[in-house]
């Protein structure tokens, strides 16, 4: 079964630095999402993107945040100075299209902030 | 605006015992609703869904039913086996209205062989 691929399983990062989480979605999948979970806390809304734009985001994805689709197969979550409240598990969704098909979630990466 | 309600964890059961994880939701509209789960160092699998009231999601021998007139969706399993600990999360989601899942706290459940 296709599968939601996201790199590195763990990124540990200094405080200020800018850190890129990738994530390859699955191939027929037009919806495209990141969300965050910190650590005994509920797994939380970042953002979506669809045909090449942010379709909705939320308040937590502030300047600092911003996504991309570098080309046909890539989605990048970059963080611009990182901040230790970043540290959290951060995972990526697709989905096929915009109707009651569930998002397919990745194994996401664990950010750590020092 | 919407959340999503789940019973705390963890929750510790001998194999083959009877499991129900409750889960309520507040929702202006109607949405879907799903359980995922996460299973130690991997990533959240949807497990079943219900798209509208009365409807039965099932998988791997687990069900939940959309109860509308309780807003619930709660989580069974006849017998659970040791190869079900894992983190079980309620969520919604309205894609009339925007884009987001809106996930529970998580559900740890751990089962004793």
């Amino acid at each position: 079964e296709p599968e939601v691929t996201q790199t590195p399983s763990h990124q540990v990062t200094q405080m200020g630095q800018e850190v890129i989480l990738r994530c390859v979605p699955i191939s027929n999948h037009l919806y495209f999402y990141w969300y965050r979970q910190i650590l005994g806390q509920k797994v939380e809304f970042l953002v979506s993107f669809y045909n090449n734009e942010i379709s909705e985001k939320s308040e937590i994805f502030d300047d600092q945040f911003s996504v991309e689709r570098p080309d046909g197969s890539n989605f990048t979550l970059k963080i611009r100075s990182t901040k230790l409240e970043d540290s959290a598990m951060y995972f990526c969704a697709s989905s096929p299209d915009y109707s009651n098909q569930p998002q397919h979630f990745g194994d996401g990466t664990r950010l750590s902030i020092l | 605006g919407d959340s999503v309600t789940q019973m705390e964890g963890p929750v510790t059961l001998s194999e083959e015992a009877f499991l129900t994880i409750n889960c309520t939701y507040t929702a202006t509209g109607y949405p879907s609703l799903f359980w995922y789960v996460q299973y130690p160092g991997e990533g959240l699998q949807l497990l079943l869904k219900a798209t509208k009231a009365d409807d039965k999601g099932s998988n791997k021998g687990f069900e939940a039913t959309y109860r509308k007139e309780t807003t619930s969706f709660h989580l069974e399993k006849g017998s659970v086996q040791v190869s079900d600990s894992a983190v079980y999360f309620c969520a919604l989601s309205d894609r009339a209205r925007d884009d987001k899942i809106i996930f529970g706290k998580g559900t740890r459940l751990h089962i004793l062989p």
